[in-house]
C-alpha cells in the first residue's frame, strides 16, 4: 500500500514553455501533498505544501507565480512550472501524507520527475 | 540554519556486518523522526519512523534509536546486504507538520 505515482518521469522542454507534473496517491486519500526539489548531491528541499481544496503554502524563497500548485482532489496534485528557464532544471519529487493506515504522518514519495529546460 | 544534520557523507560496510547511520538535530520541538532510503533518480522510500515518546523502534533488519537528551538518532541495519547500498536520509517534523531532511549519507555495502 501507500503508493504514489508521478507523471511524467522525465521531461525536456524549451525555455519559456510551461510544464505540468502530476502527483497521484494510488491506494489512499491524501489531504496533504508536498512538493520537493532536489539538486544534484543535495538534500530534498520543500517547495510547498498542498492541501486539498485550498491554496498551497509556499516555503520562503519559492515563487508561487512560477510554481503553480493545484490540489483539486484527494488523490491528485499538480505542479506547473511556468515560463521555465534552464535554472529550473532539477529533480522534482512529490509526497503524500497517509492518515488512513500508516504510522500517523508518514510521507510517501513519488518516483520523481527529471525536468530539463533547454 | 541546518536543523537536521547527517555529518557523515558516506559509509562503507562489509556485507553481513552492521551499518550504523547517524543523525543529529537542533530543534527540540521535533517530535517525529523518519528514515528514508533513496536510489539515484528515484523518490525516497520510507524505511522506519519513531515518535519522540519512544527511544527505540525495530522493523526486521532496521532499528532506529532516539536519544532525546543528545538530540541524536541512529539507524542500525543488521545484517547489511549489498541491496542496502543507497543514500539514506533522516527527517524530522514538529506536530505532524512538514518534514525537514538531513543532507543524506551514502551507504555502500561491499560483498
Amino acid at each position: 500500500g501507500a503508493v504514489v505515482s508521478q507523471h511524467p518521469s522525465r521531461v525536456i522542454c524549451k525555455s519559456g514553455t510551461s510544464v505540468k507534473i502530476e502527483c497521484r496517491s494510488l491506494d489512499f486519500q491524501a489531504t496533504t501533498m508536498f512538493w520537493y526539489r532536489q539538486f544534484p548531491k543535495q538534500s530534498l528541499m520543500l517547495m510547498a505544501t498542498s492541501n486539498e481544496g485550498s491554496k498551497a503554502t509556499y516555503e520562503q524563497g519559492v515563487e508561487k507565480d512560477k510554481f503553480l500548485i493545484n490540489h483539486a482532489s484527494l488523490t491528485l496534485s499538480t505542479l506547473t512550472v511556468t515560463s521555465a528557464h534552464p535554472e529550473d532544471s532539477s529533480f522534482y519529487i512529490c509526497s503524500a501524507r497517509d492518515f488512513t493506515g500508516g504510522p500517523g504522518d508518514t510521507q510517501y514519495f513519488g518516483p520523481g520527475t527529471r525536468l530539463t529546460v533547454l | 540554519d541546518q536543523q537536521v544534520k547527517q555529518n557523515s557523507p558516506s559509509l562503507s560496510v562489509q556485507e553481513g556486518r552492521i551499518s550504523i547511520l547517524n543523525c543529529d538535530y537542533t530543534n527540540s520541538m521535533f517530535d517525529y523522526f523518519l528514515w528514508y532510503k533513496k536510489y539515484p533518480a528515484e523518490g525516497p522510500t520510507f524505511l522506519i519512523s519513531i515518535s519522540s515518546i519512544k527511544d527505540k523502534n525495530e522493523d526486521g533488519r532496521f532499528t532506529v534509536f532516539l536519544n532525546k537528551s543528545a538530540k541524536h538518532l541512529s539507524l542500525h541495519i543488521v545484517p547489511s546486504q549489498p541491496g542496502d547500498s543507497a543514500v539514506y536520509f533522516c527527517a524530522a517534523s514538529v506536530r505532524r507538520n512538514k518534514l525537514v531532511f538531513g543532507a543524506g549519507t551514502i551507504l555502500r555495502v561491499k560483498s
